[in-house]
Parts: structure tokens; sequence; C-alpha cells
């Protein structure tokens, strides 16, 4: 049990252009979901918190302009990238949580690149 | 502030036991988390425990908790050529919002 899928698992666009980032809990009702950003061979950095039904919370220092997050449903959470440059390029990781947002299970992650 | 500090590497031969070890700063804690992470894959939570806990043992895993020092190891009995990964160490700094401060990431090397 307790699995989230992130959908697609790598990318490659185009500066410029906007990327949407699926997560989905496969098997549970994800009431909180969580959006990481990797750098390579650096830990996590959390960039917004999401609810389901409400608006997300950003921490600081991350545009949510250019960030979007949307969390229609109770298991899908998605992330879009709008206007990418190279340095959006990362390995981006959703995370769910059920009725205790203590316990988080992670997404396989994205690989964005952008040229 | 909140500050989850891990060593970078450690390399071990197949068979022997691996210890790795996380310090935290923020005393508030109330979970503590171990996570390993595969090349190229998301994280797998391998253990977590609740902060007013000394130990935790689940199989090949011991996760031993020193309130006092604000430290935390996570054992490996056993070690195999598959436990080969990233570990981190992650703190939960107020309950019930689920943010998770993370370590650095140890990479575990297992030499067979």
């Amino acid at each position: 049990g307790a699995v989230v899928s992130q959908h697609p698992s790598r990318v490659i666009c185009k500066s410029g252009t906007s990327v949407k980032i699926e997560c989905r809990s496969l098997d549970f009702q994800a009431t909180t979901m969580f959006w990481y950003r990797q750098f390579p061979k650096q830990s996590l950095m959390l960039m917004a918190t999401s609810n389901e039904g409400s608006k997300a919370t950003y921490e600081q220092g991350v545009e949510k302009d250019k960030f979007l997050i949307n969390h229609a449903s109770l298991t899908l959470s998605t992330l879009t990238v709008t206007s990418a440059h190279p340095e959006d390029s990362s390995f981006y990781i959703c995370s769910a949580s059920a009725s205790s947002p203590d316990t988080q299970y992670f997404g396989p992650g994205t690989r964005l690149t952008v040229l | 502030g909140e500050d989850v500090e891990q060593s970078l590497f450690l390399s071990v031969r197949e068979g022997d036991s691996s210890v790795i070890n996380c310090t935290y700063t923020d005393s508030s804690s109330t979970y503590l988390y171990w996570y390993k992470q595969e090349p190229g894959a998301g994280l797998q939570l391998l253990t977590y425990i609740f902060s007013n806990m000394d130990m935790k043992q689940d199989q090949r895993l011991t996760v031993l908790l020193n309130k006092k020092d604000k430290h935390l190891s996570l054992r490996i009995a056993d070690t195999q050529t598959g436990d080969s990964a990233i570990y981190f160490c992650a703190e939960s700094i107020r309950s019930n919002t689920g943010k998770l401060i993370f370590g650095q990431g140890t990479t575990l090397q297992v030499k067979p």
C-alpha cells in the first residue's frame, strides 16, 4: 500500500515553455501533498505544501507564479513550471500523506531538463 | 534555525554492519525518519521513530535516538550490495504540518 506515482518520469523542454508534472496517490486518499526539489548530490528542499481544495502554501523564496500547484482531488496534485529556464532543471519529487501529515510517501520523481 | 547534518559518505564490506549518523538542532522534533534513495529514484521510507523513544528495531534496521545530544543513528546489520544507496535522515519539526527538514544524505557504498 501507500504508492505514489509521478508522471512524466523524465521531460526535456525548450526554454520558455511550460511543463506540467502530475503526482497521484494510487491506493489512498492524500489530504496533503508536498512538492520538493532536489539538485544533484544535494538534499530535498520543500517547495510547497498543498491541501485538497485549497491554495498551496509556498516556502520562502519559491515563486508561486512560476511554480503553479493545483490539488484538485484527494488523489491528484499537479505542479506546473511556467516559462521554464535552464536554471529550473532539477529533480522534482512529490510526496503525499493521508490522515497524518507526519508520514509521507514519496513519488519516484521527475527529471526536468530545460534546454 | 532548523538544521540536519549527516556525514556524506560511508563504505563498508558486504556482511558488515553499517552505522549512519545524523544530528539535528530542533529540540521540538516530533518524528525522525530514515529514507533510502536509489539512483534516479524517489525516496523510500525505511523507518521512523517518535521523539519519546530511544530505540526502534525492524528486522535488519535499528534506529537509536539520543534526544539529549540530538543524535540519531541507523544501523544496518549484515549489509548487502543492494543496500548501496543514499540515506537521508529527516525531522518533522511541527507536528501535523508535515514539514520535513532533510539532511544532506549519506552515500553508502557496499563492497563485495
